[in-house]
């Protein structure tokens, strides 16, 4: 499909288990985000990607986290030893260049860490 | 620190009438504003946006107020219908090339 790609769905993992999940944005598309929403709560920018440029890494809640995305396309967001907190609806975006431009957002990844 | 506050978490308004949803920024950089709309289990969708060397842009029954000055920006809905009843998030970015911060956002309930 044209739209923005996120596997998988849900997720239902360990405590202290690693998670890894995967974003497929829109071809054409240099800016990529990541944001996670847990219950009741709004939309917390975790981590941005703008074309070549050094990711913007401000977001992230802590060293488990870490994002890459491969040849300038695919991202990978890897949570490692998950703890119960980090349930939440992890949401990836792209938009064309970023800032003013509309972002397409995915249908989220639900991870639950039990 | 939140730069981008929502404070109202919800508003309930009668179909036909007018929703008014507000937001404001502390972060004087922003120059990009936009508002999204999301539905239960769905990612959110792009609303309406403005830059801020404007101060209104109108798309249909939607309409974008920005007040630089009060670091202030509303979205007006004319006239509500019951399909606009979601989650109504206000972003901003300091350039078009750099990361959007989302506020808390809103939920809109229109009654029919």
């Amino acid at each position: 499909g044209a739209g923005v790609s996120q596997s998988p769905s849900n997720k239902v993992t360990e405590k202290g288990k690693d998670v890894e999940l995967r974003c497929d944005p829109i071809s054409g598309h240099t800016a990529l985000y990541w944001y996670r929403q847990s219950l009741g709560q709004g939309l917390e920018f975790l981590i941005y990607f703008q074309g070549n440029s050094a990711p913007d890494k401000s977001g992230l809640p802590s060293d488990r986290f870490s994002a890459e995305r491969t040849g300038g396309s695919v991202s990978t967001l890897t949570i490692q030893r998950t703890q119960q907190e980090d349930s939440a609806v992890y949401l990836c975006a792209s938009s064309f260049t970023g800032g003013s431009t509309e972002a397409f957002f995915g249908q989220g990844t639900r991870l639950t860490v039990v | 620190d939140q730069q981008v506050k929502q404070n109202s978490p919800s508003l309930s308004v009668q179909e036909g009438r007018i929703s008014i949803l507000n937001c404001d920024y502390t972060n004087s950089m922003f120059d990009y504003f936009l508002w999204y709309k999301k539905y239960p289990a769905e990612g959110p969708t792009f609303l309406i946006s403005i830059s801020s060397i404007k101060d209104k842009n109108e798309d249909g029954r939607f309409t974008v107020f920005l007040n630089k000055s009060a670091k202030h920006l509303s979205l007006h809905i004319v006239p509500s219908q019951p399909g606009d009843s979601a989650v109504y998030f206000c972003a901003a970015s300091a350039t078009s090339y750099d990361k959007v911060i989302f506020g808390p956002g809103t939920s809109l309930s229109v009654i029919p």
